[in-house]
Formats: structure tokens, sequence, C-alpha cells
């Protein structure tokens, strides 16, 4: 079972606020990293897949970053909105095998 | 554009009793899952089927089956409910490695009383 860490556990900012957050995971077996968006009664939406040292992701206004040697990975929120409140999800998957292991999350509130 | 199928979606059982929760995705997707989620716990690996005709325990299995029944369904069943079992269950699948996002259902909340 791998060990996923991330943080904070949970972030309140206002409208206009940029925020990130922060994934941990074994750096050894490394395969890709995933994050995912969770709205409350929804179900988690795939954000991106990340796979290469160094590799960035974008989307809009929420961005990603992966350092597969130290093990950690940061998501960015520009400008965050009140539709960004959500519990954002990191999940490691080593090997070839495509299960992943999740984090517990970090819950974003955002407020006007 | 129903993506992945979760049936059903709220359940109360007694304790003992049986059930089968029945997911199905019309992607096309050579690999699916079985979660759930419970506080403070985020979501947990139930068994996984990477591809059609295989099926591999995850991180909490016990007091669980799983049928892959063809490459569209993966059922997840509940030989005797016990309280520890209530949670929400979440079915996914993925076009297969690690290199794939997934694609959830809209979960099942299950209550064993």
């Amino acid at each position: 079972i791998l060990n996923v860490e991330q943080s904070p556990q949970s972030l309140h900012v206002q409208e206009g606020d940029s925020t990130n957050f922060t994934c941990s995971f074994p750096s050894s077996n490394f395969y890709a990293l995933h994050w995912y968006r969770w709205e409350t009664a929804k179900s988690p939406e795939a954000l991106f897949v990340m796979t290469l040292n160094g590799d960035e992701k974008k989307k809009g206004r929420i961005s990603a970053t992966l350092n597969t040697k130290e093990g950690y990975s940061y998501l960015y929120i520009k400008g965050s909105q009140p539709e960004d409140s959500a519990t954002y999800l990191c999940a490691p998957s080593t090997g070839t095998a495509s299960k992943l292991t999740f984090g517990t999350g970090t819950r974003l509130q955002v407020t006007l | 554009n129903a993506g992945v199928t979760q049936t059903p979606k709220f359940q109360v059982l007694k304790t003992g009793q049986s059930m089968t929760l029945q997911c199905a995705q019309d992607m096309n997707h050579n690999s699916m899952y079985w979660y759930r989620q419970d506080p403070g716990m985020g979501l947990r690996l139930i068994y996984y089927s990477a591809s059609e005709g295989t099926t591999d325990k995850g991180e909490v299995p016990n007091g669980y089956n799983v049928s892959r029944l063809n490459k569209r369904e993966f059922s997840l069943r509940l030989e005797s409910a016990a309280p520890s079992q209530t949670s929400v269950y979440f079915c996914a699948s993925s076009a297969g490695t690690g290199f794939y996002g997934y694609t959830f259902g809209s979960g099942t909340r299950l209550t064993v009383v």
C-alpha cells in the first residue's frame, strides 16, 4: 500500500486568491501521477495524468507540476473562483498496473 | 454519453443480508475498479479487473467478491453484510495501465444496520 500524503487537508480562500496544494508519494517504482477534482455530491473527475519528471500540465486556471525524483506534485489554482470549491485528490500508480492509490485530498472552499 | 453507470444509488441492508452492486461502462475500457469511500479515509481499492477475464484484490477485499461478467460489466457482491461495510461505493473504469484517467460512476450509498 503506497503512502500518499496531501497537504493541507483543507483550505479556505477568498475569490481571486491564488493557491496551491501538495501531494507527496514514494518516488520508487513511479509510473504516473493523477489529479482529480471532486465536487460535493458528484463523482471525482480527472484533471491531469503526469508521467515525466519536470512535467507541467495546465487546464484553464489550474496547473500542476511533478517531481518524480523527490516524490511530490503541486497543484496550483490561479485566481480562485467559487466554482473551484471541491476536494482535490492525487493518486500515484506504480509499474504497469492500472490501479491507483488515492490520497485523502485537499478540500478547497472559495468564498466571495 | 452514459459513461459509467452504477446501480443502485442507495441501499439499506440488515446485517447478514447479501446484495450485488452493478456497474457498467460504455467506453470500451479495459480496466474496471471498485472503491469505497469512508470519512477521513479517502478512496480505498476493494477489487479491480485489469482486463476482461481477470480480477485482483485491492487494499480492502475482505467481505467482498467481484465478477467481471464481460468487458462492460463489473459487479461487487457482499455475501453477508456487516455494519463495517457501511460506506459509499464507487465503480470506475479506465483504458488501462497507469497512463489513463479514471471515469467514475455516481456512487452507491450503502447503509448496513
